[in-house]
């Protein structure tokens, strides 16, 4: 079946513009993460839904950043007023139940592509 | 706050030599720690997990440790092949956090024919 996509594949925007990346996660995935990747590092949690809700956000380095997921399916990351230190690969990754919560339960993440974010 | 320390440096194997990555990690000790694989330009993959109380899993001609004590995990690849040739990265639960993992940054590993 289909993976975790995300689009658009590249962004290049200037400094100052609003960006919108979007994910589409696996059909019946109810949990979804965003995660930044800077070169060189690892994927560094955002924020993360659990359905429509924000269950965790306290990944987001300020209120310029915001997410959505209306309906519990798609999910878009948006980034207001964009600084050159915003740019980076924006991942995304669903599961079927939240991963961690507890030293019994566990589900895998599945990540998608990545957007990549270049502001100039 | 938690950390994740891994081989920073890439490490270069010859073709059917075992090799053999290292995850450090301070402060708590996890529920479960992870491996994932990362090829250039794609997500991450998941490998393994291992739990708290397991000290060792194995998938074909992979292995995982985890030594609790250490605060060491230990990732192999017997009979490596030019395939294998990644990124590897291992993550860690925040067990105080229901939803958070943390990554460490990752070992780049080469297979040499």
């Amino acid at each position: 079946g289909a993976g975790v996509s995300q689009t658009p594949s590249n962004k290049v925007t200037e400094k100052g513009k609003y960006v919108e990346l979007r994910c589409d996660p696996i059909s019946g995935h109810t949990a979804l993460y965003w995660y930044r990747q800077s070169l060189g590092q690892g994927p560094e949690f955002l924020i993360y839904f659990q359905g429509t809700g924000a269950a965790d956000d306290s990944g987001l380095p300020n209120d310029r950043f915001f997410a959505v997921r209306p309906e519990g399916s798609v999910s878009t990351l948006k980034i207001q007023r964009t600084e050159r230190g915003d740019s980076a690969v924006y991942l995304c990754a669903s599961s079927l139940l939240p991963s961690g919560g507890g030293r019994t339960s566990y589900n895998e993440q599945f990540f998608g592509p990545g957007t990549r974010l270049t502001v100039l | 706050s938690q950390k994740i320390e891994q081989n920073s440096e890439a490490l270069n194997i010859q073709e059917g030599k075992t090799a053999t990555l290292t995850c450090n990690y301070t402060n708590y000790s996890p529920a479960y720690l992870q491996w994932y694989r990362q090829d250039p330009g794609r997500g991450p993959v998941f490998l393994l997990l291992i739990r708290e109380n397991e000290k060792e899993k194995r998938k074909e001609r992979l292995k995982v440790t985890f030594d609790t004590t250490l605060k060491q995990s230990l990732f192999h690849i017997t009979a490596s092949q030019p395939a294998d040739s990644a990124t590897y990265l291992c993550a860690l639960d925040r067990y105080s956090s229901a939803s958070k993992i943390i990554f460490g940054s990752g070992t780049r590993l080469s297979i040499r024919p």
